[in-house]
């Protein structure tokens, strides 16, 4: 079953442009982190953001977490045409390696 | 360093048939993980192994099942093979068995005709 349910499940931008996805999830959990995936292939880890943090930066990438909304956001900042791609986040509630992803999100980013 | 590495890459089987599908981690990384990703979807835990003793199985059929070798590296195996079985799998690994960082592997097509 999904845990995490993205929103929007697309989104269409202009190069330079800043993308914002969401996330929800349902029960409580460890941590939360953001993958992306080109074209059907592997997913490459973004950003991992812990329960007791609430924003967390990586280069162009800002994640938040409201653990009392159970809820993420990702913000790509300055977009690329190289960013097209789909972005899952993924929680961790339990003991072992077990992620959880939404169904993912779809960026499309126009040069 | 080699990354996470899978195979085959693709392979077609007919229903009824059973897949022997690879996966060799990153070396150092003890903990190995696979995932189903249906088309469209975001992948599904399948399985976790951890220093050879299976730590977690997700909600899948018998037919499902994997083991992890001494060198860390791990198979997944799927037996009388179903038209819905045919996705991308995915073999993840980590440091440990507690989740941190997933690197995952290309992942192998299957389609079951």
């Amino acid at each position: 079953s999904q845990q995490g349910e993205e929103d929007p499940q697309a989104l269409s931008i202009q190069e330079g442009e800043n993308a914002t996805m969401n996330c929800s999830y349902k029960t409580s959990i460890n941590n939360l982190q953001w993958y992306r995936q080109n074209s059907g292939r592997g997913l490459v880890h973004l950003i991992l953001i812990r329960s007791n943090e609430r924003e967390k930066h990586s280069g162009r990438l800002r994640v938040t977490l409201d653990t009392s909304k159970k809820s993420s956001s990702l913000l790509i900042t300055a977009s690329r045409a190289a960013d097209t791609a789909s972005y899952f986040c993924a929680t961790d509630g339990g003991a072992n390696s077990k992620l959880t992803f939404g169904k993912g999100i779809t960026l499309s980013v126009r040069p | 360093d080699a990354g996470v590495t899978q195979s085959p890459t693709h392979l077609i089987k007919t229903r009824g048939q059973h897949v022997t599908l690879r996966c060799s981690p990153i070396s150092g990384h003890k903990s190995v993980s696979w995932y189903q990703q249906v088309l469209g979807q975001g992948p599904q835990f399948i399985f976790q192994y951890y220093e050879k003793e299976e730590r977690g199985r997700g909600n899948f059929p018998d037919r499902f099942s994997a083991r992890q070798f001494p060198n860390y590296s791990s198979e997944l195996n799927v037996n009388a093979l179903l038209l819905g079985d045919s996705a991308l799998y995915l073999c993840a690994s980590s440091l440990g068995s507690f989740t941190g960082e997933l690197f995952f592997g290309e992942g192998s097509r299957l389609t079951v005709l």
